[in-house]
């Protein structure tokens, strides 16, 4: 089973100020089709998760261009330039290139 | 719109069964692989089983294997999940999640508590 790190575990950020998540798999998430499964989701409180990210950096539809995935083989990383009020919750990285699919421990990001 | 709604939760006692089910619409379910991803009360998401879109393929966690099966009838547009003998640890919210790869789209979810 791949297990995926992330780190911090809690980011408090100042509204208006970046903010980075870091998320480790324990082996390279390369398919063999030559994708990368790595996603990225964002979980308010009380509601079900939403994906930002599929496939490291391939930006899903509506989510604000402030947000940037990056990444390649074991390191990733989750970036927003501008923290604003509504990206409070946890975020979580996720695999799909090996089964059992895994997810990462969760990052909550409040606001100082 | 894209939606999937799942029912099925409830209250069950440890050693029984339950089945979930999750209704789509807005998309052909027949065209996208599914799985289901539950969270435990204040903890994080774990990911539970995934069929593949023509039903080739299903993979469980270790946790749940031989104890739960998951199941499509595509011509219902309705995704399901078989849980027999249920533990306390089962407990959590179980959410229908749309594609393979990418987990695009997320139910609501139902919620399911096993206590005796």
């Amino acid at each position: 089973e791949i297990v995926m790190t992330q780190s911090p575990l809690s980011s408090p950020v100042t509204l208006g100020q970046p903010a980075s998540i870091s998320c480790r798999s324990s082996q390279s998430l390369v398919h063999s089709d030559g994708n990368t499964y790595l996603s990225w989701l964002h979980q308010r409180p009380g509601q079900p998760p939403r994906l930002l990210f599929y496939k490291v950096s391939d930006r899903f539809s509506g989510v604000p261009d402030r947000f940037t995935g990056s990444g390649a083989g074991t390191d990733f990383t989750l970036k927003i330039s501008r923290v604003e009020v509504e990206d409070v919750g946890i975020y979580y990285c996720m695999q799909a290139t090996q089964y059992p699919s895994t997810f990462g421990q969760g990052t909550r990001l409040e606001i100082k | 719109q894209v939606q999937m709604v799942e029912s099925g939760g409830g209250v069950v006692q440890p050693g029984r069964s339950l089945r979930l089910s999750c209704a789509a619409s807005g998309f052909a379910l027949r065209d996208y692989g599914m799985h289901w991803v539950r969270q435990a009360p204040g903890k994080g998401l774990e990911w539970v089983a995934v069929i593949w879109y023509d039903g080739s393929k299903r993979y469980y966690a270790d946790s749940v294997r031989g104890r739960f099966t998951i199941s499509r009838d595509d011509s219902k547009s309705t995704l399901s999940l078989q849980m027999d003998s249920l533990r306390v640890e089962d407990t959590g919210v179980y959410y229908c999640v749309r594609d393979c790869y990418r987990m695009d789209v997320w139910g609501q979810g139902t919620t399911v508590a096993v206590s005796s």
